[in-house]
């Protein structure tokens, strides 16, 4: 399995700020992920992370509104920039193996924005 | 599109009582069918994954089941605790850049 941490696990920040979130996984993974979950929804996958590069997001998310980074196999950031209350939600990173179907979920960060 | 639709939306049962909750997906190609546990305020914890050539897989109390020629899948919880109060959430992968299609879910609480 893979072991998946997030920080923080919660925040509550004003409207105009913005929010860096860490994922941490405790192996080497292929692919990073992160994905929204708005209230009483399911989740919706925001963009892939790339090592070394650009990530590649979906449609409807930005690079300037959800800046990614991933310096390496193990960890990524994802920045929610210039919060309004709309981006309140669960942010979750997930992973997967290259040897396995699984794909493993971190216990997301919980944003709301006032 | 790819689609996945869970029934019920929400399920409310007595604790030790069984349940079936429901999955019908129009995803295709289609490689794997996952079903995932999320605990309020956690991320999802994968129950089962099954493939096309697979019909059922049990994982303690729970057992999925797969029928590739209607596209449905179904999750039966046998004796239903406290701690089975969750988001129960459909996954099919074979579209999008992940791979995956969610479904919204089913909310199911256990009554004592």
């Amino acid at each position: 399995s893979a072991v998946i941490s997030q920080k923080p696990s919660r925040d509550i920040c004003q409207r105009g700020t913005s929010l860096t979130i860490q994922c941490q996984v405790d192996s080497q993974v292929t692919m990073m992920f992160w994905y929204r979950q708005q209230p009483g929804q399911s989740l919706t996958l925001i963009a892939t992370a790339n090592q070394g590069s650009e990530a590649t997001y979906e449609s409807g998310f930005v690079i300037d509104k959800f800046p990614i980074s991933r310096p390496n196999l193990t960890f990524s950031t994802l920045t929610v920039s210039n919060m309004s209350p709309e981006d309140s939600s669960i942010y979750l990173c997930s992973v997967t193996r290259a040897d396995t179907y699984e794909q493993y979920f971190g216990p997301g960060t919980r944003l709301t924005v006032t | 599109k790819n689609q996945v639709e869970q029934s019920p939306q929400s399920l409310i049962i007595l604790e030790g009582k069984n349940c079936t909750l429901q999955c019908n997906y129009t995803v295709s190609p289609f490689s794997n069918l996952r079903w995932y546990k999320q605990d309020t305020g956690r991320g999802p914890v994968s129950l089962t994954i099954m493939t096309f050539s697979e019909n059922t897989k049990s994982n303690g109390r729970y057992t999925a089941t797969l029928d590739a020629d209607t596209k449905q899948s179904s999750l039966h919880i046998t004796a239903s605790q406290l701690s089975d109060s969750a988001s129960y959430i459909c996954v099919v992968s074979g579209g999008g850049a992940d791979g995956l299609t969610f479904g919204k879910g089913t909310h199911l609480i256990i009554q004592p």
